[in-house]
């Protein structure tokens, strides 16, 4: 599976859009982007994945450049709740078997 | 509602004896997995199963057991071989097909060993 990089750690003003940026250069073209995050002490929660086109669905945008390189997790209005630990994933594997690395805590401020 | 029930969530054991964490998925997934999350680390893959009575090592196998007698429970036994068995464990489960289906976590069982 392809590896992800992420920045360690981002702010967001309460409301605003969260934009969470992950490069995954050596992507194949089976593989898919996840992404999932991490309150802490709890198990992580699938937010969405992507192939080749955008997504969207009740909790965020997943914007995949045309090269499939590098993708954007966007928040629309961002809450407090949504501080946690966010971690971009690619994989084809048909086990499963996704590699989470340390990710980017985001948090949200007042 | 469906989910993956992990219990207990706080689990302290002296060293030297064996521990096994529950692990029960009423969601009819075939694949459950088990993985262990040190403090500030991702998580790293322990075990997991695609169908039952069928189980495969993952990365860090060592000092771990699991079963897969039925579909809907994994549990994991965590042994005194295992040298560093202070964690954060987290099972987790996805339909058969992996493209179109996200893993689905528990929330984890803290072991604590001393």
């Amino acid at each position: 599976d392809a590896k992800t990089t992420q920045p360690t750690s981002m702010d967001c003003a309460e409301g605003r859009a969260a934009n969470l940026p992950c490069n995954h250069s050596t992507i194949s073209g089976n593989e898919y982007v996840y992404w999932y995050r991490q309150i802490h002490s709890q198990g992580p929660q699938y937010i969405i994945h992507g192939l080749k086109n955008n997504e969207t669905n009740e909790m965020a945008s997943l914007i995949i450049t045309e090269d499939r390189k590098s993708s954007t997790l966007i928040l629309p209005h961002a809450t407090l709740r949504d501080t946690a630990v966010y971690y971009c994933i690619v994989s084809a594997g048909n086990t499963g078997k996704l590699i989470f690395g340390q990710g980017t805590t985001l948090q949200v401020k007042p | 509602d469906g989910g993956i029930t992990q219990s207990p969530k706080y689990l302290f054991r002296k060293e030297g004896q064996n521990v096994t964490l529950s692990c029960e998925q009423n969601l009819n997934h075939d694949a459950m997995y088990w993985y262990r999350q040190d403090p500030g680390q991702g998580l790293r893959l322990i075990y997991y199963s695609q169908i039952v009575n069928d189980f495969q090592k993952g990365d860090i196998a060592e000092g771990y057991s699991v079963s897969r007698e039925k579909k809907e429970s994994f549990p994991l036994t965590v042994t005194s071989a295992q040298k560093n068995p202070t964690a954060f464990y987290l099972c987790a489960s996805t339909g058969r097909n992996s493209y179109n289906s996200p893993l689905h976590f528990g929330n984890g069982t803290r072991l604590t060993v001393t």
